[in-house]
Order: C-alpha cells, then sequence, then structure tokens
C-alpha cells in the first residue's frame, strides 16, 4: 500500500531556529509537495518537486526552502522560524495526472 | 487564475439521508477533478477523481460526484448519509499536464444521529 511518512506528528520550536520536516514516501513517485493548512485557509501550496534536485515554489514559498537529494526523501526547511509558520504541514506525493498520496501532518508551534 | 470555491464552511445532515458537499472550479483547459476527506489529525484520503469519460464518477466508501462542465462544478454526494462520514472534505482541481494542484477551503460534514 502507498506509504508516505512525515517524520514528526508534533513538533515545537524556538523563533529563530532553523526547522527540518523530512518526508519520505516508498512509491517511487515523480512529483512530491509541501502544504500548510490553516483553519478556514485550506491548504496553500509551499514547494513542490517533480524530480530529484528540482523544485518550483508554490504560492506562499517565502521563509521556507526546500531539498529533495533522492526521489524517495523531500525535506522542508524554515530557515529561521517565526511564530506565523505556527501550522499543520502535510506532505504529499503522486504520479504524473494521478492524485496525491498524504502523509499525516506535522503540527508546528513557534514559541 | 486557477481556483476552487467550496461556499460551505459546514454541512449539516441527518444520518440515512442524502448529503451533497459543493464544489465550483476555474481553470484553464480540461480539468482534473479531486475529492479528498480528512479525518481528525490524519492527513487527507483520496475519494475519487474525474479526468475524462462519465459526468458521475463513483469512489471510496459509497461517495459518487457529478461533474457539470457548464457550471464549473463537481459537488461530491452520497444517498445515505454515515455518522462515520462525519469529517473534513476538500475539493481539488488541476490542470491537465501540470503538476501543481488548488484546494479549495474545506467543508466540514456533520452527520448527526
Amino acid at each position: 500500500d502507498v506509504k508516505v511518512t512525515q517524520s514528526s506528528r508534533y513538533l515545537v520550536k524556538r523563533t529563530g531556529e532553523k526547522v527540518f520536516l523530512e518526508c519520505v514516501q516508498d512509491m517511487d513517485h515523480e512529483n512530491m509537495f509541501w502544504y500548510r493548512q490553516d483553519p478556514g485557509l485550506g491548504l496553500r501550496l509551499i514547494y513542490f518537486s517533480y524530480d530529484v534536485k528540482m523544485k518550483e515554489k508554490g504560492d506562499i514559498p517565502e521563509g521556507y526552502s526546500v531539498s529533495r537529494e533522492k526521489k524517495e526523501r523531500f525535506s522542508l526547511i524554515l530557515e529561521s522560524a517565526s511564530t506565523n509558520q505556527t501550522s499543520m504541514y502535510l506532505c504529499a506525493s503522486s504520479l504524473e495526472n494521478q492524485p496525491q498520496h498524504f502523509g499525516d501532518g506535522t503540527r508546528l508551534s513557534i514559541l | 487564475a486557477q481556483s476552487v470555491a467550496q461556499p460551505e464552511d459546514q454541512v449539516n445532515v441527518a444520518e440515512g439521508n442524502p448529503l451533497t458537499v459543493k464544489c465550483t472550479y476555474s481553470v484553464s483547459g480540461n480539468p482534473y477533478l479531486f475529492w479528498y476527506v480528512q479525518y481528525p489529525n490524519r492527513g487527507l484520503q483520496f475519494l475519487l477523481k474525474y479526468i475524462t469519460g462519465d459526468n458521475l464518477v463513483k469512489g471510496s466508501y459509497g461517495f459518487e460526484a457529478e461533474f457539470n462542465k457548464s457550471q464549473t462544478s463537481f459537488h461530491l454526494k452520497k444517498p445515505s448519509a454515515l455518522v462515520s462520514d462525519s469529517a473534513l472534505y476538500f475539493c481539488a482541481v488541476r490542470q491537465y499536464n501540470f503538476n501543481k494542484f488548488y484546494f479549495g477551503s474545506g467543508t466540514k460534514l456533520n452527520v448527526k444521529p
């Protein structure tokens, strides 16, 4: 069965810290995505990647970067965490023109 | 610009009654349309998709959705709601041959016994 694994379910960090969120998929999918989910705003795309070392900005990339060194792993980096980055972060992967498969999310709190 | 609208933040329905969760979209060219469900503290789970073909699409857990090109709508339906259907539902759209998905803001479905 399809599996997307996010390294942490809950994470608490301090403002100014560099934060790493990890996502691994075991389905050999080309495409991987990072979203943040906030009440009333739905899912907003931060970055996506369509191949190893390839990335494209989504709708809200400011304050974030990503890394995809291997096909199965897609990392989201908060360069200097701020309180307005407190949110639920969801990773997803997909094949071309197919539905996305999601991880269970990381609930990140920045204090 | 591409967008998805879910006009209702919340839908309340009694168990055993039919349910509808509404979705309208705006996208250039032929759309790929999806419905996802999210249970508390979980990621999104795929329910069904429309790519091409029949306008009525059947998916998981007895859900179906009707694609209406003239109204640019893709409403989610179920003939008889269950309490266990209570969850957050998201509509999503992507353009053909583009990897970017656009999600609606979500509709909370409450099914009361």
